[in-house]
């Protein structure tokens, strides 16, 4: 079965230190991987995304995720955390043609 | 502007009456999908349409009904609410290729609380 799982609810950091929001996928063909990101009361903003390019995917804010097929992974990072990256991250990986499933969400604090 | 819109924002209301949440998209897609979002639970597909008069069930479709009509417009209807639909939902729309869905486009959301 296809799923997506984001390893924490979870994460602290102070603001200046890296981040690293984790997410594991299963699927048995190669996916197409995206990462979100919810600030409080707002919708979904896409981060970036892995459609068989490159493997290291920059994208929007100073992010970025590596895919790692033989870690079935794609990490999102993010070398010095912002006030304004405090927010809610969805990895998500297109299912098909029908849907992207979503993980459960990271929620990321940042603290000065 | 390319966008997703929805409404209503915010909508309270009582078990049983029919609500509709509109959803229109100026982008030209094909495909268009109603999710909605719980705690701890993500987001999770109620319907989709790959285009007009084509629609499917998602994961969560019991008590959703869905229609397309027209290209840009989706709306998702709640025939008789209950309070387990009270939750964030979320229109998107989408255009595919070779690899499947390139990434949604999401509207705002809408907030639904039915009491």
């Amino acid at each position: 079965a296809q799923s997506v799982t984001q390893l924490d609810s979870h994460v602290s950091v102070s603001e200046g230190t890296p981040v690293l929001l984790r997410c594991n996928y299963s699927s048995s063909y190669s996916p197409s991987l995206f990462w979100y990101v919810q600030h409080p009361n707002k919708g979904l903003q896409l981060l970036l995304k892995y459609t068989s390019a490159a493997t290291l995917v920059k994208g929007i804010n100073g992010f970025e995720a590596e895919f790692k097929k033989s870690e079935t992974s794609f990490h999102l990072t993010k070398p010095s955390a912002h006030m304004s990256d405090a927010a809610e991250y969805f990895c998500a990986f297109s299912g098909g043609y029908n849907k992207l499933i979503f993980g459960a969400g990271t929620r990321l604090a940042v603290h000065p | 502007e390319a966008q997703v819109t929805q409404n209503p924002r915010y909508l309270i209301t009582v078990t049983g009456k029919k609500l509709t949440v509109t959803c229109s998209q100026n982008m030209n897609h094909e495909y268009m999908s109603w999710y909605r979002q719980d705690p701890g639970l993500g987001l999770r597909q109620i319907y989709y349409s790959m285009n007009v008069e084509v629609t499917d069930k998602g994961d969560v479709p019991e008590g959703y009904k869905v229609s397309r009509k027209e290209k840009r417009n989706f709306p998702l209807i709640l025939e008789s609410p209950s309070p387990n639909q009270t939750s964030l939902y979320f229109c998107a729309s989408s255009f595919s290729g070779d690899l499947g869905i390139y990434g949604y486009t999401f509207g705002s959301g809408t907030r639904l609380t039915v009491v």
